[in-house]
């Protein structure tokens, strides 16, 4: 079945510095899909990319997807305390097929 | 608010006991999921109710069983569950699938003793 693979796993870094994770898929997806989760709390969507090298923008965030639709990446400009949380990668199955997350530490 | 509503939020149980999680989405979608989330695993898929038929995960243990009596409610049945099964349980909704986003509950972090 499809796997989500997701490094790196863990990333820390100074606030201000900029911060990226890579979501790779077994097998070419129809749309991924990425979350963020904050310490204690649930998984929330931030953005679905669906065309085959597209690219999103969210303020401060970045979304790219890979010309073979099989794997994407978020980038964060200049970091802060805020953006402390784990980041999901999801890819549709008959559910959401979630990578393992990288976790964002951020000291000020 | 995610307008997907999970009790209780936290849950003890021993490992003889019978609990049920619940979970009831407001949002009018028409399917419903259950994950689990531990420290050693990513986002465990368990099952998917899609327009109230069931999608099952074959390997979940049958300690756990869902129940999905309408759109809006689903369950999850605990009994005899063992110290791993702790983890949380996060229940998601959507609008059908394939191209939609989740909408995740606030969780029931579950310890068993």
């Amino acid at each position: 079945g499809q796997q989500v693979m997701q490094i790196p796993q863990y990333q820390h870094v100074q606030e201000g510095e900029d911060f990226t994770t890579y979501c790779n898929s077994s097998t070419t997806l129809s749309n991924i899909q990425w979350y963020k989760q904050r310490p204690g709390g649930h998984p929330v969507f931030l953005i679905q990319l669906v065309k085959s090298g597209e690219v999103k923008k969210q303020k401060r965030l970045t979304f790219q997807f890979g010309e073979a639709k099989k794997n994407s990446s978020l980038h964060i400009t200049a970091t802060q305390t805020t953006d402390v949380g784990t980041y999901f990668c999801a890819g549709w199955g008959y559910a959401l097929n979630f990578g393992k997350g990288t976790s964002l530490l951020v000291t000020p | 608010e995610t307008g997907v509503t999970q009790t209780p939020r936290h849950l003890v149980m021993g490992m003889t006991n019978k609990k049920s999680l619940k979970c009831e989405q407001h949002l009018g979608h028409n399917a419903m999921y259950w994950y689990k989330q531990s420290a050693k695993k990513p986002l465990e898929l368990m099952f998917v109710y899609s327009l109230e038929e069931r999608v099952e995960n074959n390997s979940v243990p049958s300690r756990f069983s869902p129940e999905c009596p309408n759109s809006s409610h689903l369950f999850l049945h605990l009994h005899t569950l063992q110290p791993e099964d702790s983890a949380l349980y996060l229940c998601a909704s959507s609008q059908g699938g394939g191209n939609t986003e989740a909408f995740f509950g606030q969780g029931t972090r579950l310890t068993v003793v």
